[in-house]
Parts: C-alpha cells; sequence; structure tokens
C-alpha cells in the first residue's frame, strides 16, 4: 500500500492563482481530511469527508473548496490563493470516524503564495 | 472552537531521562483522545487513541494515560533516547460526529 499521497509536494502561487492539492489514499478509507500547519498554531482542520459525495466544513474553511467522487481521492482546491493561504498542507485518512480510528497523514505540500 | 492545551511547549532532556507531557481538552462531551509523534520533515504517525477513563496505553517505552472526568490525558516516556525528538501532539474529539481538534504540539530534544 502506498498509504496517503499527496501532489504536488511544494508550490509557489501567485496571489489570485488557482490550484489543487490532490489527496489519495489506497486502503479503502472512509473518513478524509485537510489540515494546514502554521507556526504556534498547530494543525487546524479546513475539510473533512465521510464517504464519497459527502463533505463538511471544519474549522478554517474559507478560500476552499473540497469534492469527493470517488472513496480514494479528496482534492482541495484554492480558487483564489492569498498570501494568507501560505501554509504546509497535510491531508488525512481513516478507516472510519476520526474519533476511534488513528489517522494517516500524507507528507504534506508545502504552499506559498507572494 | 474546543480549547485543547497542551504543557510544556517544548523540553529538552538528557538521553536516558525520563520525561512527561500533559494534554488538557474540555471534560464534557468527551469521545475520543489520540497522540501522535510527529518527527521533522516527515508526517505526524498515530501513537495511541482512547477512548474510556482510565484507558491505559503502551508502545515500548512510551505510554498514555487518560482522566476524562478531569479533562487531562499524560504521555510518559521512559529512558528517552535521541530518536524520541519529535512533536508530540494531542488531538480531541467531542462527539462522534465532530472534528478532530489538536493541540500545538510539546517539541522534545533529547541530547546524546
Amino acid at each position: 500500500n502506498a498509504g496517503v499521497t499527496q501532489t504536488p509536494k511544494f508550490q509557489v502561487l501567485k496571489t489570485g492563482q488557482s490550484m489543487t492539492l490532490q489527496c489519495a489514499q489506497d486502503m479503502n478509507h472512509e473518513y478524509m481530511s485537510w489540515y494546514r500547519q502554521d507556526p504556534g498554531m498547530g494543525l487546524r482542520l479546513i475539510h473533512y469527508s465521510v464517504g464519497a459525495g459527502i463533505t463538511d466544513q471544519g474549522e478554517v474553511p474559507n478560500g476552499y473548496n473540497v469534492s469527493r467522487s470517488t472513496t480514494e481521492d479528496f482534492p482541495l482546491r484554492l480558487l483564489s490563493a492569498a498570501p494568507s493561504q501560505t501554509s504546509v498542507y497535510f491531508c488525512a485518512s481513516s478507516y472510519g470516524l476520526a474519533g476511534t480510528y488513528e489517522q494517516y497523514f500524507g507528507p504534506g505540500t508545502r504552499l506559498t503564495v507572494t | 472552537i474546543l480549547n485543547v492545551e497542551q504543557s510544556p511547549q517544548s523540553l529538552h532532556v538528557q538521553e536516558g531521562d525520563s520525561t512527561n507531557f500533559t494534554c488538557s481538552f474540555p471534560s464534557s462531551n468527551f469521545y475520543a483522545l489520540h497522540w501522535y509523534r510527529w518527527e521533522t520533515a516527515k508526517s505526524p504517525e498515530a501513537l495511541f487513541v482512547m477512548t474510556l477513563n482510565g484507558d491505559e496505553k503502551k508502545k515500548g517505552r512510551i505510554s498514555a494515560t487518560l482522566n476524562t472526568k478531569e479533562g487531562y490525558s499524560y504521555l510518559y516516556i521512559k529512558g528517552s533516547q535521541p530518536e524520541d525528538s519529535a512533536t508530540y501532539l494531542c488531538a480531541f474529539l467531542a462527539g462522534a460526529n465532530s472534528k478532530l481538534t489538536f493541540g500545538k504540539g510539546i517539541t522534545l530534544s533529547v541530547r546524546p
């Protein structure tokens, strides 16, 4: 199993540009989520999904869109990048709801918005 | 927004020292508490998922306890080794359909 994969690993965007961060898992996990990690802030939940076709907002959803058309993939879209979105983004998945099952994290995407 | 506090923020110990960290969380509507280990330039990896008051879990030299009534969990590392140097995160879930809220983490540095 590849586990949770994320692409790209690094990305530089200009303000106003759009892009999609890709996340895929091959463990048949129902629950997937996106976090951002900023210095001194810890991991903050952006969006999550409890299964294909179902998504919901986390703590910091503004400026991000997600969709879950398949169990395996959970892309995160930035429609109009802003410098405040400079961060490291982690995708995670778990067998069931986030609480009772450990989460598996991807390697992260380091995004810089200039 | 739930408040999950971890203390201390950072810790520097000598190889062989034992150490412990605290994670504090709201005691109402508890569902689960997670501990993760996060090495520099890697991704967080799960250590423990704890759901019952009084739970004690162990993995090698690392163990954790849970007190849901008073809202805290302790993580212990016995005989710290340089490879234990990492950031240790706890995450709290307030209900079955809720979302994991992470603490800011505790950075441990173990000197050889």
